[in-house]
């Protein structure tokens, strides 16, 4: 099966804008999605697609990719955004039919 | 309003048995595939199972293939994961969540989990 590598932790000043990446083979023929978790709670979509937000989702939220890379950009972060955000697309490789995660990025906002 | 609740969590001793059960409500459940991803303790998402909206057609991760399987009564709107020859890594919070797609837009597809139940602790443990 496929793997989805994200850095493990980035950092943002309060306002600033934050790029979050995703890198995978399966991202070459499936767009990501993007999930953000806070602490003891269950994950929540914001991205989906080629960049579309769930109603509720700010906008300040968005989602971009080109070949075999997704990126989560946060523009003008604020601090309830702070969280762990994982992204995660369809996984076809070999015989293999399903989904995979990454290892989650965990969001500090300073 | 959407609703996934979990319920079957419980501790259980390495090589023992458990069925997860996930109560869905607010949408027609037999038109959508439905999926359990887990989390161990500290760690990150993993996506364990999934299955289409009529049961015809089931998916595994490796890790759990013929130790975890997956089901549904549509007519109880319920989806179910049977756990079996449990492992000490099977410890983990478990989510039901329900998928759609996959689509197709502007040269690409996607598939994706739009809402999710609170989760239920798995712990395996002598």
């Amino acid at each position: 099966s496929s793997e989805l590598t994200q850095d493990p932790a980035v950092s943002v000043a309060l306002g600033q804008t934050v790029r979050i990446t995703c890198q995978g083979d399966s991202l070459r023929n499936y767009y990501a999605s993007w999930y953000q978790q806070k602490p003891g709670q269950a994950p929540v979509l914001v991205i989906y697609g080629k960049n579309n937000r769930p109603s509720g989702i700010p906008d300040r939220f968005s989602g971009s990719g080109s070949e075999n890379t997704a990126s989560l950009t946060i523009t003008g972060a604020q601090a309830e955004d702070e969280a762990d955000y994982y992204c995660n697309s369809r996984d076809s490789s070999g015989n293999h039919l399903g989904w995979v995660f990454g290892g989650g990025t965990k969001l500090t906002v300073l | 309003e959407v609703q996934l609740l979990e319920s079957g969590g419980a501790l259980v001793q390495p090589g023992g048995s458990l069925r997860l059960s996930c109560a869905a409500s607010g949408f027609t459940f037999s038109n959508y595939a439905m999926s359990w991803v887990r989390q161990a303790p500290g760690k990150g998402l993993e996506w364990v199972s999934a299955i289409s909206g009529s049961g015809g057609k089931t998916y595994y991760a490796d890790s759990v293939e013929g130790r975890l399987t997956i089901s549904r009564d549509n007519s109880k709107n319920t989806l179910f994961l049977q756990m079996n020859s449990l492992r000490a890594e099977d410890t983990a919070v478990y989510y039901c969540a329900k998928v759609l797609g996959p689509y197709y837009d502007s040269g690409g597809y996607y598939s994706y989990f739009d809402y999710w139940g609170q989760g239920m602790l798995v712990t395996v443990s002598s």
